[in-house]
């Protein structure tokens, strides 16, 4: 079974940057993606991109290209996710979730990071 | 991409089935089959209900079921029950190989 354990909650300042990590254990993700997905305060799931494990190619959503940078380390089998230039709308908690290859599944899913960006 | 159109809410009474919509366009919806449906309590990660519009993950009740016409997907509960009481989201692949989701629906059990 896929387990996700993502790092703690962050507090930013505006214009800052913040890298998140999610550590994934229990199962060899091959032919996986994973995927980033945050929730602001009391609103719905906005989608931000996905990694492909195997081999590193990744796809952002259109809003997210210009500071959003997903990465995957294999040897320790941990993804991450680093977001620039942070305003107050980015305060959110932020997933990330694997979804074996060509399923469009999201089977697994981290327990959520907290990022809060105040002056 | 925009986020797919779902209703604000939607309640029942236990026992009874209820139906949530998620409109998209032709661009997601319309033109692939990989509309999938996430439950989600207050405070919790989403968890898949529904996978490829119908498809129903492992270990996930027989009450919750998916269709699909046009661009607007469906997910149906029946026998509705307490512990169904959560957001429900829809999430579409779409387009230059994103997702995009929808803007949630609130299930209450009256």
């Amino acid at each position: 079974q896929v387990q996700l354990v993502q790092s703690g909650a962050e507090v930013k300042n505006p214009g800052a940057s913040v890298k998140v990590s999610c550590k994934a254990s229990g199962y060899t993700l091959t032919d996986y993606y994973m995927h980033w997905v945050r929730q602001a305060p009391g609103q719905g799931l906005e989608w931000m991109g996905w990694i492909n494990l195997n081999s590193g190619d990744t796809k952002y959503a259109q809003r997210f290209q210009d500071t959003f940078i997903m990465t995957w380390d294999t040897s320790i089998t941990t993804a991450y996710m680093e977001l620039t230039s942070l305003k107050s709308d980015d305060t959110a908690v932020y997933f990330c979730a694997a979804e074996p290859g060509g399923t469009s599944r999201n089977d697994h899913w981290g327990q959520g990071t907290l990022v809060t960006v105040s002056s | 991409q925009s986020a797919l159109t779902q209703p604000a809410s939607v309640s029942g009474s236990p026992g009874q089935s209820i139906t949530i919509s998620c409109t998209g366009t032709s661009s997601n919806v319309g033109s692939h089959n990989r509309v999938s449906w996430y439950q989600q309590h207050p405070g919790k990660a989403p968890k898949v209900v529904i996978s490829e519009v119908s498809k129903r993950p492992s270990g996930v009740s027989n009450r919750f079921s998916g269709s699909k016409s046009g661009n607007t997907a469906s997910l149906t509960i029946s026998g509705l029950q307490a512990e169904d009481e959560a957001d429900y989201f829809c999430c579409s692949y779409g387009d230059g190989d994103t997702y995009v989701f929808g803007t949630g629906t609130k299930v209450t059990v009256l």
